[in-house]
């Protein structure tokens, strides 16, 4: 069973920098596409970010694009997100996804 | 970029009745489509993938069907814990899209 598992959450000021990350198990994780997720108070959920199954591709949205980092660590099953330069607007739930969502999520909020 | 629209935001419904939900993708998304319902302050849960196929644990109430770009989600007979909002996903490709959410409100 795909287990999806968020964390590093919490308050930051606007500016500053900020890295969550996502432990994975029940599937064989170097073999997967991974994405990060986030669903900002009262709204829908939108996509952040796409590693391919190796790192070598990713690709952001326009909103986070040269702020946002995503990475993976596959001899541990690890997807992060390293979050830079953050804005209000970033504030959100955040989560990882193989394909679909399975977690809980990481809440992160931008407030001075 | 798939943009995935939901005609109805809100949806009145009663318990026992049978409710559908549209969903309509820009493009073709093929059969790569899933339904979530999410509840106030909860992750979304996922209920359908692959259009079609019910993921484990959820109530054969629900069903989702289409192909290409039109998917609809049934609930065959609402029940109290069915109130809730629920999206569409499209994960035909990297650009991940969500439509914008029915709520099932009384």
């Amino acid at each position: 069973q795909v287990q999806l598992v968020e964390s590093g959450g919490g308050v930051v000021p606007p500016g500053r920098s900020l890295t969550i990350s996502c432990a994975a198990s029940g599937f064989d994780f170097p073999e997967f596409a991974m994405y990060w997720v986030r669903q900002p108070p009262g709204r829908g959920p939108e996509w952040v970010a796409f590693i391919s199954f190796e790192g070598s591709n990713t690709y952001y949205a326009p909103t986070v694009a040269g702020r946002f980092i995503i990475s993976r660590d596959n001899s541990k099953s690890l997807l992060y997100l390293q979050m830079n330069s953050l804005r209000v607007e970033d504030t959100a739930v955040y989560y990882c996804a193989r394909d679909t969502l399975g977690g809980q999520g990481t809440l992160v909020t931008v407030s001075s | 970029d798939i943009q995935l629209t939901q005609p109805l935001s809100i949806l009145s419904a009663s318990v026992g009745d049978r409710v559908t939900i549209t969903c309509r993708a820009s493009q073709s998304v093929g059969k790569w489509l899933a339904w979530y319902q999410q509840k106030p302050g909860k992750a979304p849960k996922l209920l359908i993938y692959e259009t079609s196929l019910l993921e484990t644990g959820v109530p054969s109430r629900f069903s989702g069907s289409g192909s290409g770009t039109d998917f609809t989600l049934t609930i065959t007979s609402l029940q109290p814990d069915d109130f809730a909002t629920y999206y569409c996903q499209q994960y035909d490709n990297f650009y991940l899209s969500f439509g914008g959410g029915t709520k099932v409100d009384i």
